[in-house]
C-alpha cells in the first residue's frame, strides 16, 4: 500500500514563528504536493515538486515555501506564520502521469 | 476562467438510490485526466475513479461511474444504491497533460448526506 505521512495531525503556533511540516511517502513518486484546504474553497495548491530540489509555484505560494533534499521528503515552512495561514495542509505525492495522487493525513494548523 | 467548477455545495440522497455530483471542467490541452475523491469527516482523501481524456468508454468502479460528455466538458459522478457511509465531501479534479511537473486543479467539493 502506498503510504504518504505528515508529521503532525494537529498544530498550534504563535504569529511570527517558524513552521515546518513535513510530508514523506514511500512509493519512489517523482511527483509531491502541498495544499490547503479551507471551507468553500476546496483544494487550493501551494507547491509542487517534481524531483529533489526542483520546484514550482502552484496558485497560492506567497507567505510559503518549500525544500525537496530527498525523493521521499517534501517540506513545507511558513517563514512567519500568519492567523490567515490557519487551515488544513494536505500533502499528496504521484507518479509522473498517474491516474492518481495519494494524499496523507492532513495537518490542522491554527496559528494564533 | 475557474479550471474545475462543482455547482453544488450540499446534496441530500435517500438511502439505496442513486445520485449525481456535477462536474465542468476547462482546458484546451488534449491529453487530461479527471478524479474523483471522496473525503469523510476523518478528513482523509479517498480516491474514487479516474477518466483519461483518451478513453473511450466511461469509468466505473463498483457503485461509482463517471459520466464522461467530453463536447460539454463535463464529468459528473453517479453513485449507484446510496450507502450511509457516502455521507462526505466530493472533490472533483483535473490534471492537465502528462508529461513532467503536470499539476492537479481541484474543485470547491459537493458535501453529500444520505437520509436513512
Amino acid at each position: 500500500d502506498v503510504k504518504v505521512t505528515q508529521s503532525s495531525r494537529y498544530l498550534v503556533k504563535r504569529t511570527g514563528e517558524k513552521v515546518f511540516l513535513e510530508c514523506v511517502q514511500d512509493m519512489d513518486h517523482e511527483n509531491m504536493f502541498w495544499y490547503r484546504q479551507d471551507p468553500g474553497l476546496g483544494l487550493r495548491l501551494i507547491y509542487f515538486s517534481y524531483d529533489v530540489k526542483m520546484k514550482e509555484k502552484g496558485d497560492i505560494p506567497e507567505g510559503y515555501s518549500v525544500s525537496r533534499e530527498k525523493k521521499e521528503r517534501f517540506s513545507l515552512i511558513l517563514e512567519s506564520a500568519s492567523t490567515n495561514q490557519t487551515s488544513m495542509y494536505l500533502c499528496a505525492s504521484s507518479f509522473v502521469g498517474s491516474s492518481t495522487q495519494y494524499f496523507g493525513p492532513g495537518t490542522r494548523l491554527t496559528v494564533l | 476562467a475557474q479550471k474545475i467548477t462543482q455547482t453544488q455545495p450540499g446534496m441530500f440522497v435517500q438511502e439505496k438510490e442513486a445520485v449525481t455530483l456535477d462536474c465542468t471542467y476547462d482546458t484546451s490541452d488534449p491529453s487530461y485526466g479527471l478524479f474523483w475523491y471522496k473525503q469523510p469527516s476523518s478528513g482523509e482523501m479517498i480516491f474514487l475513479i479516474y477518466q483519461g481524456s483518451y478513453d473511450q468508454q466511461n469509468a466505473t468502479e463498483g457503485r461509482y461511474s463517471l459520466n464522461f460528455q467530453k463536447a460539454r466538458k463535463s464529468a459528473n459522478l453517479v453513485i449507484s444504491a446510496s450507502q450511509l457511509g457516502d455521507s462526505a465531501m466530493y472533490f472533483c479534479a483535473m490534471r492537465e497533460g502528462v508529461g513532467t511537473g503536470n499539476q492537479f486543479y481541484f474543485g470547491t467539493g459537493t458535501s453529500l448526506t444520505v437520509i436513512p
